[in-house]
Order: structure tokens, then sequence, then C-alpha cells
């Protein structure tokens, strides 16, 4: 079970939007951390795609997009394209009485149709 | 240009320890705000972070697994090792190893270049 909970799997047709969700609690997102995205394509290793819950790396296009509010955070991919079907993960830092750790959600499979 | 290259045995035995290199270029963990990370990923399931090490030789553990890992690093030969005691099957996944960013501050930390990752098998 992940501390930051993501859907399982979401998809969309090409050229169309769709977002993923990073839903946290009060020892995570809502402390303020930042969130961080990555993607993961199918047989690689994940790759830093949001950092600071808005910004992007360079040479990520600007079709991907974060933003966060409360205790969740979302990943928006706009013009869809068959090369953005992958793993998306959500990362934090997560602070509480039973210990610190840096977290990740439990990810979500882009299908493009 | 930033790269890490992690290496190990494919297969370990129950009970055994494990012991993984991270070996990387581009930037030396002798430079100010320097850290890299340890994390891994069962098969078909998510990412776990395991542990960090800074370049003031600060070490960070999962919480959950800090009895058995150790991080170290060789600055001179620009690796960091990572050894697991105790391993059980549960532990099968690929293990990365990446550069990460934030230094000072835990809530801004991300993990920005990863290396390609190493697949390790617990098994009798």
């Amino acid at each position: 079970q992940s501390v930051l909970t993501q859907p399982p799997s979401v998809s969309g047709a090409p050229g169309q939007r769709v977002t993923i969700s990073c839903t946290g609690s009060s020892s995570n997102i809502g402390a303020g951390y930042d969130v961080h995205w990555y993607q993961q394509l199918p047989g690689t290793a994940p790759k830093l795609l949001i950092y600071g819950n808005s910004n992007r790396p360079s040479g990520v296009p600007d079709r991907f997009s974060g933003s966060k509010s409360g205790t969740s955070a979302s990943l928006a991919i706009t013009g869809l394209q068959a090369e953005d079907e992958a793993d998306y993960y959500c990362q934090s830092y997560d602070s509480s009485l039973s210990g610190s750790d840096w977290v990740f959600g439990g990810g979500t499979k882009l299908t493009v149709l | 240009q930033v790269t890490l290259r992690e290496s190990g045995p494919a297969l370990v035995k129950p009970t055994q320890t494990l012991t993984l290199t991270c070996t990387f270029s581009g930037f030396s963990l002798s430079t100010s705000g320097m850290c890299v990370s340890w994390i891994r990923q069962p098969p078909g399931k998510a990412l776990e972070w395991l542990a960090r090490i800074d370049w003031d030789d600060d070490k960070y553990y999962s919480t959950s697994l800090k009895t058995r890992l150790t991080i170290s690093k060789d600055t001179s030969k620009n690796q960091v090792v990572l050894t697991m005691t105790n391993m059980d099957p549960v532990d099968t996944a690929t293990y990365y190893c990446a550069r990460t960013s934030g230094y000072g501050d835990p809530g801004i930390v991300a993990f920005d270049i990863w290396g390609q990752g190493t697949m390790v098998t617990v098994s009798s």
C-alpha cells in the first residue's frame, strides 16, 4: 500500500488530454513538500518528468504539466502521443512520528488508444 | 554528461547479503550538495526508495529497511555501495541508483538522473 495514491490506469486517444492524480495526506503533500513526477517507458529506467510540482527539466515537452493543491497533485498530458504510453509515478517526502522517507505513488499505466 | 551504472550479482540466496555498486561519472560526491540514492522496483510493482548518501557522508535509510541497509561511498572511485543483509525472495527487484537533488531541504528532494538498473533475484 503506497503512501501516495494514484489510479492504476488511465487511457486516452491520440491528441486528447489526460490527467493523473496523486493523493497524499498531511504528512507529505499536505505538509507542503514538493511533488515530482517520473515517466517509465516499457523496459527502461524512470526519468524525471516534472520537479518541484510544476517545473519541467530541459528537454521535456510542454505538453506535460504538473500542479499541486492541498493534499493532492496532478500530472496533465495534452496532445497525447503514442510515445507517451508508459508508467507514471509521483514522488514526495513523508514525515511523521513513525519516521521520514522519500515516497512514491503506486504508479499509473497510461494507454494511448 | 551525467551517467550512473549499477552492478552486482543477478542471483542471491535467501539469508545472504547483497552488495551493489553504483559507478557514476559527470559529477563528484566530493562536491558540495551532491547526493546519490538507491531505489528498487519489484517486477510489475512500484518504486521504493531505499537509502541516500550525501557529499558530506550524511546517510539516510528507509524506515522499514534501515536495520538491513548500509550505504557508503568511495569518492576516489566515483562509487556508491549498498549492502542489504538477510535477503529474502520478496527483495527480488530491479535496483536503481540515482543522482539526487535537493541537498539541505528534504521536502524538495528529487531523483534527477537514473542508472539503467540491475535485476536481482533472490532464490535458493
